[in-house]
């Protein structure tokens, strides 16, 4: 099946230490997305990719960074991990910009 | 700047009732609207699509309709399940590849 797969599924850092999320999809679509979601809250993007073009969202402190090395894998870096950087992240991934479909989520705890 | 709101933020009905959840937005030049659920911990599985220029979708039990002019979107869920207790994002699709997310509404379906 067609999907987008994120590894790992959980992840434990410690605070400062850098840390990499990764997502994948099998569904060759051009626009790949990062979203921060923390307890109750609604989703909030971190940045996009529409094909190789980065698109960093105002707010997001530069201490998150993305890769897209080709069309199937995007990475978020997260160079120093703080306490405030717990939360679950979401990778979607859209045909042009149409129907978003996600990954099942990375949930990663600074300790 | 978009807003989408959605009223109630929780809700419990008793198996079998139908659900209708609201969701609101204050720009009304919008190319889609996403319904979205998530299950506690999880990912967004994507619900309904419906286009700006679309009144309403249906998927089995699922119904959402669209009512640009006015900035309103309803998901109706007939004949609820337990199995359908979960939290229900909306998104609405601007300018742009950005979704904008209400808050959600979390759902308790009591057997």
């Amino acid at each position: 099946d067609a999907m987008v797969i994120q590894n790992p599924r959980y992840q434990v850092t410690q605070f400062g230490k850098p840390v990499t999320l990764s997502c994948s999809q099998t569904l060759n679509h051009n626009v790949m997305y990062w979203y921060q979601q923390k307890s109750s809250q609604a989703p909030k993007l971190l940045f996009h990719y529409y094909d190789k073009d980065f698109n960093n969202e105002a707010d997001t402190p530069d201490n998150f960074q993305s890769r897209r090395p080709n069309t199937s894998f995007c990475f978020l870096d997260i160079r120093s991990p703080g306490l405030g950087d717990a939360a679950m992240y979401l990778c979607a991934t859209s045909a042009d910009g149409y129907e978003q479909y996600f990954g099942p989520g990375t949930r990663l705890t600074v300790t | 700047k978009q807003e989408v709101t959605q009223i109630p933020a929780a809700l419990s009905v008793p198996e079998g009732e139908n659900l209708v959840l609201n969701c609101s937005f204050t720009d009304s030049a919008i190319y889609n609207l996403q319904w979205f659920r998530q299950d506690p911990g999880k990912g967004l599985t994507s619900l309904l699509l419906i286009q700006s220029s679309q009144r309403e979708q249906t998927s089995g039990r699922l119904n959402a309709s669209l009512d640009k002019s006015s900035g309103r979107s309803t998901l109706y869920i007939a004949a609820s399940q337990p199995g359908d207790s979960a939290t229900y994002l909306c998104a609405v699709k601007a300018a742009g590849n950005k979704l904008t997310f209400g808050g959600g509404t979390r759902v308790l379906v009591k057997p």
